[in-house]
């Protein structure tokens, strides 16, 4: 079974809002992390959040964890055409362990 | 050079074929995987390589056979396919978890769509 839970399962949104994408996975984790993939291509690593880390930014991106609720959230901020794709978050079945399990992803759509 | 480049990007097999994808990081990298990926579907974990030695295998079945032959290279050879092993497979690679810093960021190639007739 997959690791991790998102929702929402597809977003629809203007170009130029933003989009909040959320995750729960069931273990402890040293780390969570998010990955986009456009269609049929090769996943593309956005950010890690440790877990003794609350906030993380990278550009547009934020990235929230919460361990006391085994949850995480993407935000972009000012979604652009481009941002439309896959959205996966990404935990280790075992802590330390390389063994990524995915998330089921939230399918963004930006309109423009 | 951050890229993983996979070969071939479209692959359609008969299901008495044998045939082989290959996977290529040069970014010293000890940690390979291979992922099988439906439509609409997360990735799915098939293998890891550790130091060129097979760590994990998700109990794929054995019609699915990995080979690590060196750092760089990474293959899953192919034998009586069924149609429902169509899909998209991706190869990554990473460095090798080591203690609460892991896992580390997977770099993933664009994949090899395979299609099973």
């Amino acid at each position: 079974s997959q690791q991790g839970e998102e929702d929402p399962q597809a977003l629809s949104i203007q170009e130029g809002e933003n989009a909040t994408m959320n995750c729960s996975y069931k273990t402890s984790i040293n780390n969570l992390q998010w990955y986009r993939q456009n269609s049929g291509r090769g996943l593309v690593h956005l950010i890690l959040i440790r877990s003794n880390e609350r906030e993380k930014h990278s550009g547009r991106l934020r990235v929230t964890l919460d361990t006391s609720k085994k949850s995480s959230s993407l935000l972009i901020t000012a979604s652009r055409a481009a941002d439309t794709a896959s959205y996966f978050c990404a935990t280790a079945k075992v802590p330390g362990a390389n063994n990524l399990f995915f998330g089921t992803g939230t399918r963004l759509t930006v309109i423009p | 050079d951050t890229e993983v480049t996979q070969t071939p990007k479209h692959l359609v097999m008969g299901m008495t074929n044998k045939k082989s994808l290959k996977c290529e990081q040069h970014m010293g990298h000890r940690a390979m995987y291979w992922y099988k990926q439906k439509a609409k579907k997360p990735p799915e974990l098939m293998f890891v390589y550790s130091y060129e030695k097979l760590s994990i295998n998700e109990s794929v079945p054995s019609r699915f056979s990995p080979e690590c032959p060196n750092s760089s290279l990474l293959n899953l050879h192919l034998h009586a396919l069924q149609p429902e092993d169509s899909a998209l497979y991706l190869c990554a690679s990473s460095q090798v978890a080591s203690g609460d810093r892991s896992p580390y960021e997977q770099y993933f190639g664009p994949g090899t769509r395979l299609t099973v007739t």
